[in-house]
């Protein structure tokens, strides 16, 4: 079956320090991958996309690479700050049905000033 | 302002009493969608419509139904709330041809409703 895998363990990380936050995937093939990102009690807000065609994408401080080989999308957030601390979704259309976005688990980051 | 509203926010109610949770658009979109999410469980994703009048299962649609008769509504119906329904449930929505892959594809999340079912 098709499953997406966050580190569901928190990273921790000091202010100014670059965060790394891992999305695997098994049984996909998708089209694209999103990252959004979640505050506490919120809905879940959108960060980027990323195409499959598309080794790396940047918005300002987050980058965000794909790799279809190792099925995997890597989210970086650099000059990290405390506010940077949330918990962070990767996503993907379903195979096939671009109708169904599944989600990861999430990574939650806890930035220390 | 472009937004995804949700009511109630808050609501604890008891087993087999039927409840609405409504969700509006103002942006237009044609797809809509709503999701629960519990802990160690993510979002999963219950029901969803491409458009109106079209509208088809997610991943864990039992025990709910929706509509879409209206572009800008799409409510979750609960017709008999069990305590296994009680969970953070948002609405998104977003431009179907951006989910397709012409766009960012984007999800446009409400604020979230917290159910709980006594």
């Amino acid at each position: 079956s098709q499953k997406i895998e966050q580190n569901s363990e928190a990273l921790n990380i000091q202010e100014g320090k670059t965060a790394t936050l891992t999305c695997n995937y098994t049984n996909y093939s998708p089209a694209y991958l999103q990252w959004y990102r979640q505050d506490p009690g919120r809905g879940p807000v959108f960060l980027l996309l990323i195409r499959e065609n598309e080794k790396e994408k940047r918005k300002e401080r987050l980058k965000v690479t794909f790799d279809t080989t190792l099925k995997q999308s890597l989210f970086h957030i650099t000059a990290s700050q405390p506010a940077d601390s949330a918990t962070y979704l990767c996503a993907l259309p379903r195979r096939g049905n671009t109708g169904k976005l599944i989600f990861g688990q999430g990574t939650t980051l806890q930035v220390k000033p | 302002e472009a937004q995804v509203t949700q009511n109630p926010r808050y609501l604890i109610t008891v087993t087999g009493k039927k409840l609405t949770v409504t969700c509006s658009q103002n942006m237009n979109h044609e797809y809509m969608s709503w999701y629960r999410q519990d802990p160690g469980l993510g979002l999963r994703q219950i029901y969803y419509s491409m458009n109106v009048e079209v509208t088809d299962k997610g991943d864990v649609p039992e025990g709910y139904k929706v509509s879409r008769k209206e572009k800008r509504n799409f409510p979750l119906i609960l017709e008999s709330p069990s305590p296994n329904q009680t969970s953070l449930y948002f609405c998104a929505s977003s431009f179907y041809g951006e989910l397709a892959g012409a766009g960012t594809g984007e999800l446009f999340f409400g604020e979230g409703s917290r159910l709980t079912v006594l």
